[in-house]
Protein backbone atom coordinates (compact mmCIF):
# COMPACT_ATOMS: atom_id res chain seq x y z
CA UNK A 1 0.00 0.00 0.00
CA UNK A 2 1.36 3.73 -1.07
CA UNK A 3 2.92 5.87 1.97
CA UNK A 4 1.11 8.34 3.51
CA UNK A 5 2.31 11.61 4.87
CA UNK A 6 0.86 13.90 7.06
CA UNK A 7 1.70 17.00 9.79
CA UNK A 8 2.26 15.71 12.97
CA UNK A 9 -0.11 18.41 14.58
CA UNK A 10 -2.68 20.88 13.89
CA UNK A 11 -4.73 23.76 15.58
CA UNK A 12 -8.33 24.61 14.69
CA UNK A 13 -10.42 27.37 16.12
CA UNK A 14 -13.95 25.96 17.40
CA UNK A 15 -16.34 26.64 14.74
CA UNK A 16 -14.16 27.26 11.87
CA UNK A 17 -13.30 24.60 9.22
CA UNK A 18 -10.84 21.97 10.12
CA UNK A 19 -8.69 21.17 6.66
CA UNK A 20 -6.23 18.19 7.13
CA UNK A 21 -3.91 17.49 4.26
CA UNK A 22 -2.69 14.47 3.40
CA UNK A 23 0.36 13.45 0.94
CA UNK A 24 0.40 9.83 -1.03
CA UNK A 25 2.19 11.04 -3.91
CA UNK A 26 2.60 6.78 -4.64
CA UNK A 27 -0.62 5.90 -4.88
CA UNK A 28 -1.85 3.51 -7.73
CA UNK A 29 -4.99 3.10 -9.58
CA UNK A 30 -6.81 0.90 -7.72
CA UNK A 31 -5.92 2.38 -3.96
CA UNK A 32 -8.58 3.87 -2.24
CA UNK A 33 -8.05 6.61 0.56
CA UNK A 34 -9.75 6.34 4.17
CA UNK A 35 -9.88 8.74 6.95
CA UNK A 36 -10.52 7.37 10.07
CA UNK A 37 -9.62 9.18 13.54
CA UNK A 38 -8.68 8.46 17.15
CA UNK A 39 -10.24 10.27 20.00
CA UNK A 40 -8.01 9.64 23.17
CA UNK A 41 -7.63 5.81 23.44
CA UNK A 42 -11.34 5.10 21.81
CA UNK A 43 -11.22 2.78 18.82
CA UNK A 44 -10.54 4.28 15.55
CA UNK A 45 -13.55 5.98 14.11
CA UNK A 46 -14.61 5.74 10.24
CA UNK A 47 -14.91 9.00 8.86
CA UNK A 48 -14.80 9.21 5.15
CA UNK A 49 -12.97 7.22 2.03
CA UNK A 50 -12.53 7.80 -1.59
CA UNK A 51 -11.50 6.68 -4.79
CA UNK A 52 -10.79 9.32 -7.09
CA UNK A 53 -14.42 11.51 -6.75
CA UNK A 54 -14.46 13.72 -3.80
CA UNK A 55 -17.20 12.68 -1.32
CA UNK A 56 -19.15 13.83 1.37
CA UNK A 57 -21.01 12.63 4.02
CA UNK A 58 -22.55 13.93 7.75
CA UNK A 59 -18.96 14.25 9.15
CA UNK A 60 -16.63 15.55 6.83
CA UNK A 61 -15.66 16.19 3.13
CA UNK A 62 -13.40 14.32 1.21
CA UNK A 63 -10.80 16.72 -1.47
CA UNK A 64 -8.68 14.28 -3.47
CA UNK A 65 -6.82 15.99 -6.04
CA UNK A 66 -7.12 15.31 -10.29
CA UNK A 67 -3.26 13.63 -9.61
CA UNK A 68 -4.60 11.06 -6.36
CA UNK A 69 -1.17 12.16 -5.10
CA UNK A 70 -2.82 14.31 -2.30
CA UNK A 71 -6.19 15.10 -0.33
CA UNK A 72 -7.43 16.94 2.25
CA UNK A 73 -10.56 16.21 4.94
CA UNK A 74 -12.37 18.90 5.66
CA UNK A 75 -14.79 19.09 9.08
CA UNK A 76 -16.78 21.86 8.06
CA UNK A 77 -17.36 23.54 11.83
CA UNK A 78 -14.75 22.08 13.97
CA UNK A 79 -16.12 21.60 17.70
CA UNK A 80 -14.31 20.54 20.92
CA UNK A 81 -14.84 16.89 20.28
CA UNK A 82 -13.12 16.82 17.34
CA UNK A 83 -10.33 16.62 19.13
CA UNK A 84 -8.46 13.72 17.84
CA UNK A 85 -5.96 11.94 15.80
CA UNK A 86 -6.60 11.52 12.51
CA UNK A 87 -5.24 8.73 10.54
CA UNK A 88 -4.99 9.10 6.48
CA UNK A 89 -4.57 5.33 5.13
CA UNK A 90 -4.28 4.39 1.35
CA UNK A 91 -5.72 0.77 0.87
CA UNK A 92 -5.88 -1.24 -2.23
CA UNK A 93 -8.91 -2.67 -3.06
CA UNK A 94 -9.94 -5.34 -0.54
CA UNK A 95 -10.39 -7.79 -3.62
CA UNK A 96 -6.75 -7.53 -4.65
CA UNK A 97 -6.31 -9.79 -1.40
CA UNK A 98 -5.22 -7.08 1.05
CA UNK A 99 -7.68 -6.77 3.90
CA UNK A 100 -5.84 -4.79 6.44
CA UNK A 101 -5.55 -1.05 7.23
CA UNK A 102 -1.84 0.22 8.29
CA UNK A 103 -2.29 3.13 10.68
CA UNK A 104 0.47 5.69 10.68
CA UNK A 105 0.83 8.24 13.13
CA UNK A 106 -1.36 10.74 11.97
CA UNK A 107 -2.52 14.33 12.55
CA UNK A 108 -3.12 15.44 15.87
CA UNK A 109 -5.89 17.67 16.03
CA UNK A 110 -6.77 20.55 18.14
CA UNK A 111 -9.68 22.36 18.26
CA UNK A 112 -9.04 25.05 20.42
CA UNK A 113 -12.42 27.19 21.83
CA UNK B 1 -26.77 3.27 15.74
CA UNK B 2 -24.90 -0.38 15.70
CA UNK B 3 -21.96 -0.69 17.52
CA UNK B 4 -19.10 -3.51 17.75
CA UNK B 5 -19.20 -4.84 21.30
CA UNK B 6 -15.62 -5.76 23.53
CA UNK B 7 -15.96 -7.89 26.60
CA UNK B 8 -14.33 -7.53 29.26
CA UNK B 9 -13.18 -3.62 28.66
CA UNK B 10 -9.85 -4.42 30.93
CA UNK B 11 -8.18 -7.91 31.94
CA UNK B 12 -5.37 -8.68 33.84
CA UNK B 13 -3.54 -12.11 33.16
CA UNK B 14 -0.51 -13.55 34.52
CA UNK B 15 2.45 -14.25 32.28
CA UNK B 16 1.69 -17.70 30.68
CA UNK B 17 -2.25 -17.92 30.80
CA UNK B 18 -4.56 -18.25 28.53
CA UNK B 19 -6.89 -15.27 27.54
CA UNK B 20 -10.01 -15.14 25.26
CA UNK B 21 -10.95 -11.29 24.18
CA UNK B 22 -14.72 -11.57 23.25
CA UNK B 23 -16.26 -9.02 20.53
CA UNK B 24 -19.98 -8.89 19.04
CA UNK B 25 -19.54 -7.32 15.93
CA UNK B 26 -22.94 -5.64 14.01
CA UNK B 27 -25.28 -8.27 13.01
CA UNK B 28 -25.16 -7.97 8.93
CA UNK B 29 -21.61 -7.65 8.82
CA UNK B 30 -19.49 -10.14 7.36
CA UNK B 31 -16.24 -9.18 7.86
CA UNK B 32 -14.41 -9.34 11.08
CA UNK B 33 -10.96 -7.88 12.37
CA UNK B 34 -8.82 -7.51 15.11
CA UNK B 35 -6.22 -5.08 15.80
CA UNK B 36 -3.94 -3.99 18.77
CA UNK B 37 -2.23 -0.55 20.20
CA UNK B 38 0.68 -1.30 22.94
CA UNK B 39 0.56 2.00 24.93
CA UNK B 40 1.80 5.41 22.71
CA UNK B 41 2.30 3.11 19.52
CA UNK B 42 0.74 2.98 16.54
CA UNK B 43 -2.95 0.87 15.81
CA UNK B 44 -1.75 -2.83 14.00
CA UNK B 45 -3.40 -4.74 12.28
CA UNK B 46 -3.79 -8.92 13.75
CA UNK B 47 -6.07 -10.48 10.97
CA UNK B 48 -9.06 -10.27 9.31
CA UNK B 49 -11.77 -13.19 8.86
CA UNK B 50 -14.26 -13.92 6.46
CA UNK B 51 -16.85 -16.73 5.79
CA UNK B 52 -15.47 -18.39 8.53
CA UNK B 53 -12.13 -18.75 7.92
CA UNK B 54 -8.98 -16.56 8.19
CA UNK B 55 -8.52 -14.07 4.51
CA UNK B 56 -4.89 -12.44 5.79
CA UNK B 57 -2.91 -12.32 8.91
CA UNK B 58 0.05 -10.27 9.88
CA UNK B 59 3.39 -11.50 11.38
CA UNK B 60 1.86 -10.41 14.71
CA UNK B 61 -0.46 -13.07 14.61
CA UNK B 62 1.74 -16.31 15.51
CA UNK B 63 0.98 -19.26 16.67
CA UNK B 64 -0.45 -18.60 19.81
CA UNK B 65 -3.49 -16.40 18.12
CA UNK B 66 -6.41 -17.99 17.00
CA UNK B 67 -9.63 -16.25 15.91
CA UNK B 68 -12.98 -18.08 16.20
CA UNK B 69 -16.41 -17.55 15.17
CA UNK B 70 -18.32 -20.09 17.50
CA UNK B 71 -22.00 -19.22 17.35
CA UNK B 72 -22.41 -16.59 14.19
CA UNK B 73 -22.87 -13.83 16.82
CA UNK B 74 -19.35 -13.94 18.60
CA UNK B 75 -15.87 -13.26 17.48
CA UNK B 76 -13.22 -14.27 19.72
CA UNK B 77 -9.56 -13.64 19.68
CA UNK B 78 -7.43 -15.99 21.92
CA UNK B 79 -4.16 -15.98 22.80
CA UNK B 80 -3.01 -19.05 24.13
CA UNK B 81 0.05 -18.06 26.16
CA UNK B 82 0.47 -14.59 26.97
CA UNK B 83 3.41 -12.90 27.02
CA UNK B 84 5.17 -9.52 28.94
CA UNK B 85 4.68 -7.85 25.43
CA UNK B 86 1.04 -8.88 24.64
CA UNK B 87 -0.64 -5.99 27.05
CA UNK B 88 -2.25 -3.36 24.44
CA UNK B 89 -5.59 -2.09 24.33
CA UNK B 90 -7.27 -5.14 21.29
CA UNK B 91 -9.48 -3.88 18.63
CA UNK B 92 -12.47 -5.86 17.41
CA UNK B 93 -13.94 -3.88 13.88
CA UNK B 94 -16.11 -4.94 11.32
CA UNK B 95 -17.49 -4.19 8.17
CA UNK B 96 -20.69 -4.77 5.88
CA UNK B 97 -18.06 -5.57 2.66
CA UNK B 98 -14.24 -5.40 2.58
CA UNK B 99 -13.91 -1.98 0.85
CA UNK B 100 -16.70 0.05 3.46
CA UNK B 101 -15.64 1.60 6.56
CA UNK B 102 -14.74 -0.09 9.30
CA UNK B 103 -16.75 -0.18 12.71
CA UNK B 104 -14.10 -0.89 15.64
CA UNK B 105 -15.24 -1.79 19.43
CA UNK B 106 -14.05 0.20 22.18
CA UNK B 107 -11.68 -1.90 22.84
CA UNK B 108 -10.37 -4.86 25.67
CA UNK B 109 -7.09 -3.42 27.33
CA UNK B 110 -5.57 -6.53 28.50
CA UNK B 111 -2.22 -6.05 31.20
CA UNK B 112 0.24 -9.04 31.13
CA UNK B 113 1.71 -9.05 34.72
Amino acid sequence: DAKTTQPPSMDCAEGRAANLPCNHSTISGNEYVYWYRQIHSQGPQYIIHGLKNNETNEMASLIITEDRKSSTLILPHATLRDTAVYYCIVRVEAGAGSYQLTFGKGTKLSVIP
Amino acid sequence: EPEVTQTPSHQVTQMGQEVILRCVPISNHLYFYWYRQILGQKVEFLVSFYNNEISEKSEIFDDQFSVERPDGSNFTLKIRSTKLEDSAMYFCASSIESNYGYTFGSGTRLTVV
